[in-house]
């Protein structure tokens, strides 16, 4: 069973702070990892994606990948309160992505 | 521009009624997949299909079915429902998996 953790939360965080949110993953032949966002009563949204180690930077994200640890993360600077909602970390692996089950994210204004 | 339409958005059945959520794309990717999202559980793959043509069980297929019809649309279809399939179902699509997903905007089945 190809397994996605990631911490339930919630995480509060203070705006205009650093949110960091973390996942780590079972298959070693994962190919690419997602980051999805998802307001309440919405679908899923993807906000990065990254295939090699190190760091993807996009506007206020930036996405963190170490393969050797199975670990990614999601670091969201100056966070709004825009930003509250429930982030899911996936994997690629067989063709087919594997979702944590979220993170939910509350910035306080 | 619509990507992934999903029809119904809402719906109610009784157990042991049947019912057909429908899927279309028109992003002409190969890969659709039928997901549900239920509370702590996170989305679980129930049926994908990699191109027209072919379907394969994901994680939790007992108690449904699905056809690609071709390869705009995929239909997931409930045969007897029980209430343990209450949940949110989404439809995704892509080129390949490794590009990431796009989401339809859900269906929300109770079943009484």
């Amino acid at each position: 069973q190809k397994e996605v953790e990631q911490n339930s939360g919630p995480l509060s965080v203070p705006e205009g702070a650093i949110a960091s949110l973390n996942c780590t993953y079972s298959d070693r032949g994962s190919q690419s990892f997602f980051w999805y966002r998802q307001y309440s009563g919405k679908s899923p949204e993807l906000i990065m994606f990254i295939y090699s180690n190190g760091d993807k930077e996009d506007g206020r994200f930036t996405a963190q990948l170490n393969k050797a640890s199975q670990y990614v993360s999601l670091l969201i600077r100056d966070s709004q309160p825009s930003d509250s909602a429930t982030y899911l970390c996936a994997v690629n692996s067989d063709e087919k992505l594997t979702f944590g089950t979220g993170t939910r994210l509350t910035i306080i204004p | 521009n619509a990507g992934v339409t999903q029809t119904p958005k809402f719906q109610v059945l009784k157990t042991g009624q049947s019912m057909t959520l429908q899927c279309a794309q028109d992003m002409n990717h190969n890969s659709m997949y039928w997901y549900r999202q239920d509370p702590g559980m996170g989305l679980r793959l129930i049926y994908y299909s990699a191109s027209e043509g072919t379907t394969d069980k994901g994680e939790v297929p007992n108690g449904y079915n699905v056809s690609r019809l071709n390869k705009r649309e995929f239909s997931l279809r409930l045969e007897s429902a029980a209430p343990s399939q209450t949940s949110v179902y989404f439809c995704a699509s892509s080129e390949r998996a490794i590009y990431g997903y796009t989401f339809g905007s859900g269906t929300r089945l109770t079943v009484v």
